[in-house]
């Protein structure tokens, strides 16, 4: 079973920053979060992942509670092409790299 | 363009055939996993490959079965194919090491009839 919970589906208006939350409650000391997102009928396309500090790259920031039992993807301007459905998962990379998928978070972007 | 490519792009196959499915990874990476992924569903782990020996599997029957070559290339084969068997499957490749990512490639669509 999948490791995180996340909401079905949000909303964002097209230019506001896009806050996809995610629940870990469960993660142990040495599993990363990870944010991957899947464009219809497309292969997953990594996003950004952390293990404890905040995290930015080009595409997006991760905010990572301190605690971490909990963590904020924020796509900062959202546009039409950020569409898609946003999975949050913890893995350990060099123990045995399989990804547990949940349902993830259907991101509707909305002009 | 994340360098792991799938082949075919689409297929249809018939009832009981069997099939070949194949997966470049990305240079430099030594996993590759596979993912099985229904209409409307997350993908599903199936089994991974590491360094051309089998290292996990998920809850799929036997008639799922896969080869890792040399060049970390590697092949998902489904035998006795059914209308259920319809699905995107994906691979993933990963170097297996710590604070890395791991790539997929666009899928395969299977179709069963």
């Amino acid at each position: 079973d999948a490791k995180t919970t996340q909401p079905p589906s949000m909303d964002c208006a097209e230019g506001r920053a896009a806050n996809l939350p995610c629940n870990h409650s469960t993660i142990s000391g040495n599993e990363y979060v990870y944010w991957y997102r899947q464009i219809h009928s497309q292969g997953p396309q990594y996003i950004i992942h952390g293990l404890k500090n905040n995290e930015t790259n080009e595409m997006a920031s991760l905010i990572i509670t301190e605690d971490r039992k909990s963590s904020t993807l924020i796509l900062p301007h959202a546009t039409l092409r950020d569409t898609a459905v946003y999975y949050c998962i913890v893995r350990v990379a060099y123990r045995d790299d399989k990804i547990i998928f949940g349902k993830g978070t259907r991101l509707h972007i909305l002009p | 363009e994340t360098g792991v490519t799938q082949s075919p792009t689409h297929l249809i196959k018939t009832r009981g055939q069997q099939v070949t499915l194949r997966c470049s990874s990305q240079s430099g990476h030594n996993t590759v996993s596979w993912y099985q992924q229904a209409l409307g569903q997350g993908p599903q782990f199936i089994f991974q490959y590491y360094r051309e020996e089998e290292n996990g599997r998920g809850n799929f029957p036997p008639r799922f079965s896969g080869l890792q070559f040399p060049n970390y290339s590697s092949e998902l084969n489904v035998n006795a194919l059914e209308l259920d068997d319809s699905a995107l499957y994906l691979c993933a490749s990963s170097p297996r090491q710590p604070n890395t990512e791991a790539f997929f490639g666009q899928g395969t669509r299977l179709t069963v009839v």
